[in-house]
């Protein structure tokens, strides 16, 4: 079974707009870390956002915000007011307890419209 | 403060050639992790170094090896080349082994093998 999955090849926003770029995970360790990483087109991996399993509030930095539903194994990044910039590919990945690695999902490109 | 560096950016080798990749991690990092990217996929975990020594191992074969000098920078290397190693090879350095501790990513070396 995947462990990370992103359902959403691709998506379209609207400068200003909000949007969302979904993530579900699966892993029987209770104990585990979500991230969100951005990739331009220059292929370097860029941190945006981070979520422990034991956390009691849903992660937030600047314009990102990530909606973590742990019963349903989702961690969602939300950007808000997108900008020209923000035109990437978008990884979740998880890190579980039992290892040091980091797994990813097969990402979201994301293309923000003036 | 440098973050992760890798050379070289591109390399084109032929089948069956031997190739290294090289990566200095960020100023006070100790561990480093290796990631394959095929084109269009998320990144895929090869292994991790820590103290010198292979911590962790992905699903990759032999022909993969590596090392970590004491100065924390390591060396990935893959014999053998075949086609379906050109990928784009990721360094990520982070410290220690904490849940929560971000993977700092170089901007890996693009690799083509003919």
């Amino acid at each position: 079974a995947q462990k990370i999955t992103q359902t959403q090849p691709g998506m379209f926003v609207q400068e200003k707009e909000a949007v969302t770029l979904d993530c579900t995970y699966d892993t029987s360790d209770p104990s585990y870390g979500l991230f969100w990483y951005k990739q331009p087109s220059s292929g370097e991996m860029i941190f945006l956002i981070y979520q422990g399993s034991y956390d009691q509030q849903n992660a937030t930095e600047g314009r990102y915000s990530l909606n973590f539903q742990k019963a349903r194994k989702s961690a969602n990044l939300v950007i808000s007011a997108s900008q020209l910039g923000d035109s990437a590919m978008y990884f979740c990945a998880m890190r579980e307890r039992a290892g040091n690695m980091l797994t990813f999902g097969g990402g979201t490109r994301l293309m923000v419209k003036p | 403060d440098a973050g992760v560096t890798q050379s070289p950016t591109h390399l084109i080798k032929t089948r069956g050639q031997q190739v290294t990749l090289r990566c200095s991690p960020k100023s006070g990092h100790d561990t480093v992790s290796w990631y394959q990217q095929a084109l269009g996929q998320g990144p895929q975990f090869i292994f991790q170094y820590y103290e010198e020594e292979e911590r962790q191992r992905g699903n990759f074969p032999d022909r993969f090896s590596g090392h970590q000098f004491p100065n924390y920078s390591s060396e990935l290397n893959v014999n053998a080349l075949l086609l379906g190693d050109s990928a784009l090879y990721l360094c990520a350095s982070s410290l220690e082994d904490r849940q929560d501790n971000e993977q700092f990513f170089g901007p890996g070396t693009r690799l083509t093998v003919l």
